[in-house]
């Protein structure tokens, strides 16, 4: 267990909705990364929060948004939803950002499946 | 721009055997940190092993080590005495500073099957 938890684990919807994943970090870490894996594919890189603060942005789509809340969980929402968007999403936390931090701790991820 | 090459989709080994996975990168960076990552059956995204650039001692985990060759961008996983529950993706990652931000780029993957 890394101490890293997504909700929920599975997501089955429709073409065109809009669904929201959610991601506890470990206790003390403050940045968390969303990363997407599609079939069979590497992680792509999506986004970064930092206490709070957007800290980097990778191929995220326009559709896609996130934000980390006080209490440093985050959320990934996905809006007017595809087919293509279906893959396994996972959040991973560190505690710190930039070289100084070596590791981040991925969570289970979330499987979305867009019907 | 960064990028993680990993040309080996799909390898077996026997148990008990000895496997080397490949991984290339390229970054203009000269401060990074190099990982391998396994991901299971179960999808969750583990840990292996990890490098540091500035250093050219090759890191070590029990039954997994690296060949870290910096000149040639080259930075292979060898795996010893293979074991069933080696059975996994793995993902060679580069991590590099950007402005105090950092992300790891990954690989695709390759599939190692261990054979009984």
């Amino acid at each position: 267990d890394s101490g890293v938890t997504q909700t929920p684990k599975h997501l089955i919807t429709a073409t065109g909705q809009r669904v929201t994943l959610r991601c506890s970090p470990r206790s003390g870490d403050l940045s968390v990364y969303w990363y997407q894996q599609s079939l069979d594919q590497g992680l792509q890189f999506l986004i970064q929060y930092y206490n709070g603060e957007e800290r980097a942005k990778g191929n995220i789509l326009e559709r896609f948004s996130a934000q980390q809340f006080p209490d440093l969980h985050s959320e990934l929402n996905l809006s007017s939803l595809e087919l293509g968007d279906s893959a396994l999403y996972f959040c991973a936390s560190s505690k710190l950002t930039g070289i100084l931090n070596t590791e981040a701790f991925f969570g289970q991820g979330t499987r979305l499946t867009v019907v | 721009a960064q990028t993680v090459t990993q040309s080996q989709p799909e390898m077996s080994v026997q148990e008990a055997e000895t496997v080397t996975l490949s991984c290339t990168y390229d970054t203009s960076e000269s401060n990074y940190y190099l990982f391998w990552y396994k991901q299971p059956p179960s999808r969750q995204m583990i840990l292996v092993i990890r490098q540091e650039a500035y250093k050219q001692q090759n890191a070590t985990e029990n039954r997994f080590s690296v060949n870290f060759q910096k000149a040639a961008k080259s930075f292979s996983l060898k795996i010893s005495d293979s074991q069933l529950g080696d059975t996994a993706m793995y993902f060679c990652a580069l991590l590099h500073d950007q402005t105090g931000a950092n992300n790891l780029f990954f690989g695709t993957g390759t599939r190692l099957t261990v054979i009984p």
